[in-house]
């Protein structure tokens, strides 16, 4: 079993829709939690921080439920700018060893 | 302030050469690392430093070397290249602990070895 894992979709969405993706991980231990988006043949970028008690940035909402192990992010009102691939980063500790990358997750907004 | 920056940015190798990935950062940052990614899987984490000489492996070593004489540099060498090592490489710095700060990422080196 993959240590991160996310659904590559791909997704595709309307302008305007709501969507969201799922990340799970396997270790109960994992401290901290990222998304980033990638643009095609780009460097991945921040996105955002996931904290416990979830957290908003605009359009963009992240979720942590420990419980069951995974992290989510809701985009609504998508726009065509959105279409990228987005990645969760699940954090064991500060260790660079001990970050992982999911395989990323492809979102296209159809006009 | 040009971030981080990596050169080349293509490159196209012989199975057997050598070559060195070049990486430089100007944000004055101590965490350094050299990422590879691959269609369908992560970012896979290759070696990383925590300051001038100072380094260490990660999850896919083999087959790279790194060294760290100054802040601003982290060179990633390939020693003799082989198939398996065409990817798109990553260089990524932060700032402070990687719990918490960003990684900021180079736009990376595409590298195809025939």
């Amino acid at each position: 079993r993959k240590e991160v894992e996310q659904d590559p979709g791909p997704f595709n969405v309307p302008e305007g829709a709501t969507v969201a993706f799922n990340c799970t991980y396997s270790n109960s231990a994992s401290q901290s939690f990222f998304w980033y988006r990638q643009d095609c043949r780009k460097e991945p970028k921040l996105l955002m921080s996931v904290y416990s008690s979830g957290n908003e940035d605009g359009r963009f909402t992240a979720q942590l439920n420990r419980a069951s192990q995974y992290i989510s992010l809701l985009i609504r009102d998508s726009k065509l700018s959105d279409s990228a691939t987005y990645l969760c980063v699940v954090i064991l500790s500060g260790s660079a060893r001990q970050l992982t990358f999911g395989s990323g997750t492809q979102l296209t907004v159809l006009p | 302030n040009a971030g981080v920056t990596q050169t080349p940015k293509f490159q196209v190798l012989k199975t057997g050469q050598s070559m060195t990935l070049q990486c430089a950062q100007d944000m004055n940052h101590e965490y350094m690392s050299w990422y590879r990614q691959d269609p369908g899987m992560g970012l896979r984490l290759i070696h990383y430093s925590v300051g001038a000489g100072i380094t260490d492996q990660g999850e896919v070593p083999n087959g790279y070397n790194v060294s760290r004489s100054t802040t601003e540099d982290f060179p990633l060498r390939l020693l003799s290249a082989a198939p398996s090592q065409t990817s798109v490489y990553f260089c990524a710095t932060t700032g402070g602990t990687l719990l918490t700060d960003t990684q900021y990422f180079g736009p990376g080196t595409r590298l195809t070895v025939l």
